[in-house]
This record gives C-alpha cells, structure tokens and sequence, in this order.
C-alpha cells in the first residue's frame, strides 16, 4: 500500500484481557519497527524485525508482549494479561532496510485503552 | 545512539522562518541528524536528515555545525499547521536504525 496501515485504530479492553495490534507496513519494507507512546512522552522503541526474525525486542517491557511477523510482511504485536498501564498508542514504521540512511516511515497508530 | 538535547518549547509568528535548534555534543562520524515532527494524534513524521552536510527539500532546511555537535531546523515560512512537536533524533547508520525518541519541541505557531 501507499502507507504504513494499522488496525484495530482504536482499542478499548478490560484489564486481564488478550489483545492483537496489526500492522500492514509499505510493500517491500524489510524492516519494521514497533513503538509504544504514552500521553505526553515521546515514542518509545519496542521491538524491530529484519525480514521475518525479531532483530532486536531489548524495548518489550516484560514477557506479556510479544510480536511476530511471520512472512516478512504484515506484523502483529500481541499483548497478553493487559494491565491499565498499557494504555498508549501504539506506532508501527516500516522501513526499506533497517539501516540509519532509510527513512522510517510511521502509520497513525492504534489507541489502546486498558479499563 | 548519542543524546540530543532540545529547548521543550518555542513560539513563533506565522509567516516568519521557525530556527528549532538541537545539541548532540556526544554524535559520532557515522550517526545522522534526523528530524521528525508529529502533531496532534497522528504518527510522526519525516522532515529531514542528513550526516554532514547542510541539506533542503520542500519542507524544511537542515543546518549541521561544522563539528557536528549541533543542528537547526529550519521552517521558513511557518504556517499554522506546522504547530507540533518537533525531535531531533541521532540516529546510527548500522545496527538496525532505531530511533530513540526524547521529548522533543513542542513548536506553537500563532497568527
């Protein structure tokens, strides 16, 4: 597609529940990145893939988080047991290689709410 | 990846050029200066970067300091839509590419 495409938009849960972040990134992207961002705080690296391997999770703050991308393309951030400090939006990047001269380019993001 | 720091807030009246200016004392010869802006519930958004020369495109200019330990961002004829916050990000050329974001600029841009 033309952009970086993220779905559900918005999200609204319980506390305890399971949750899955989809993100559709731009067509022959390699690299993808996911970002958590609180109200007020800049964005916060979470987790990039390189192709279909997790290059890099060290930004997953515990092991409720999870994410795959299983055929290079389309990742899905996976969130288990939400607490309401999760909370946030939710960015995805997807880049052409992950390298310093590639411009990330983000979608509009997913609002989770946790009650 | 080398820390930026940036002024947390700045005004400026529409029409004029907006200078938002950044320190990475601690930038290394293979990081880039990159600049994006995000405003108001959207995903950020890719202005510029560069290694070290001056660079323009139809947003915006990027000015880097001969030593490097500094840039602008200019804007040179803000309008009311460029209200957002700005960050400067340094940002390592290998390694995977991460940008770690600070808290950025907010830039408010008055009639």
């Amino acid at each position: 597609g033309a952009g970086v495409s993220q779905t559900p938009s918005n999200k609204v849960t319980e506390k305890g529940k399971y949750v899955e972040l989809r993100c559709d990134p731009i067509s022959g992207h390699t690299a993808l990145y996911w970002y958590r961002q609180s109200l007020g705080q800049g964005p916060e690296f979470l987790i990039y893939f390189q192709g279909t391997g997790a290059a890099d999770d060290s930004g997953l703050p515990n092991d409720r988080f999870f994410a795959v991308r299983p055929e290079g393309s389309v990742s899905t951030l996976k969130i288990q047991r939400t607490e309401r400090g999760d909370s946030a939006v939710y960015l995805c990047a997807s880049s052409l290689e992950p390298s310093g001269a590639n411009v990330l380019t983000f979608g509009a993001g997913s609002r989770l709410t946790v009650l | 990846d080398a820390k930026t720091t940036q002024p947390p807030s700045m005004d400026c009246a529409e029409g004029r050029a907006a200078n938002l200016p950044c320190n990475h004392s601690t930038i290394s010869g293979n990081e880039y200066v990159y600049w994006y802006r995000q405003i108001h519930s959207q995903g950020p958004q890719y202005i510029i970067h560069g290694l070290k020369n001056n660079e323009t495109n139809e947003m915006a200019s990027l000015i880097i300091t001969e030593d490097r330990k500094s840039s602008t961002l200019i804007l040179p004829h803000a309008t009311l839509r460029d209200t957002a916050v700005y960050y400067c990000i340094v940002r390592a050329a290998s390694g995977g590419g991460k940008l770690i974001f600070g808290q950025g600029t907010e830039l408010s841009v008055k009639p």
